[in-house]
């Protein structure tokens, strides 16, 4: 099976840097995701890391360890609109490339 | 394109009764996968549909099944509703995915269907 653990809520102030973590377990990983999810929303896609490092679009960003079985999403410049859970998703190939969801990290974004 | 598409938006139903939720997947998109979420749980996979057989499921009972068309448009029923059941059903498409990973084959979601079970 899988475990991901991911913080449960996290607060930033406008303009800030935040960096949420995620840990897991997995036979046979096969690539990371982080989706966000605004209350009453569908999750939306923000992220892919399948290789060791780091990938940058725009304001955030996500790091993979495969090694440590670690990742983290790095969201810079935050604003309000970003006040949603931050969900990080594996896919295992052992698992017929099934994805799993953590349980998400709530991030409130003050002024 | 479109995006992926679930009806109906909201439902109430009686303990003891059944539904059927709908999933229209993105054109092209082969593979259609179901959550449910729930504010205590998160998200949890209930299974996945490829080319109309069933390829992955999760850890709920039997009262929980899907089906998949030739047009890859989904059907999850959920029978005998317990008050638990209560939660947003999420359906999410993708590309098929075998062998090692080497492009990003994100999962696209619906809206959900919010199924409220009194």
């Amino acid at each position: 099976g899988q475990n991901i653990d991911q913080p449960t809520e996290m607060t930033a102030t406008e303009g800030a840097i935040v960096q949420i973590n995620c840990t897991y377990q997995t036979s046979g990983f096969n690539g990371l995701f982080w989706y966000q999810q605004h209350a009453g929303e569908a999750p939306t896609f923000l992220s892919y890391n399948v290789l060791d490092g780091l990938e940058e679009k725009g304001r955030f960003s996500s790091f993979l360890s495969r090694s440590k079985g670690y990742s983290y999403l790095l969201l810079k410049e935050l604003q309000m609109k970003d006040s949603a859970s931050y969900l990080c998703a594996v896919r295992d190939r052992n698992a017929g490339n099934m994805l799993t969801f953590g349980g998400g990290t709530r991030l409130m974004v003050k002024p | 394109k479109a995006g992926v598409t679930q009806t109906p938006r909201y439902l109430i139903k009686t303990r003891g009764q059944q539904v059927t939720l709908s999933c229209s997947p993105i054109s092209g998109h082969r593979s259609v996968s179901w959550y449910q979420q729930t504010p205590g749980q998160g998200l949890q996979f209930l299974f996945e549909y490829f080319s109309e057989t069933q390829r992955n499921k999760g850890n709920f009972p039997g009262r929980f099944s899907g089906r998949q068309f030739s047009n890859s448009r989904s059907e999850m029923n959920v029978s005998t509703l317990e008050l638990g059941d209560s939660a947003l059903y999420l359906c999410a498409s993708s590309l098929p995915l075998s062998g090692v990973a080497t492009m990003n084959t994100e999962a696209f979601f619906g809206q959900g269907t919010r199924l409220t079970v009194v």
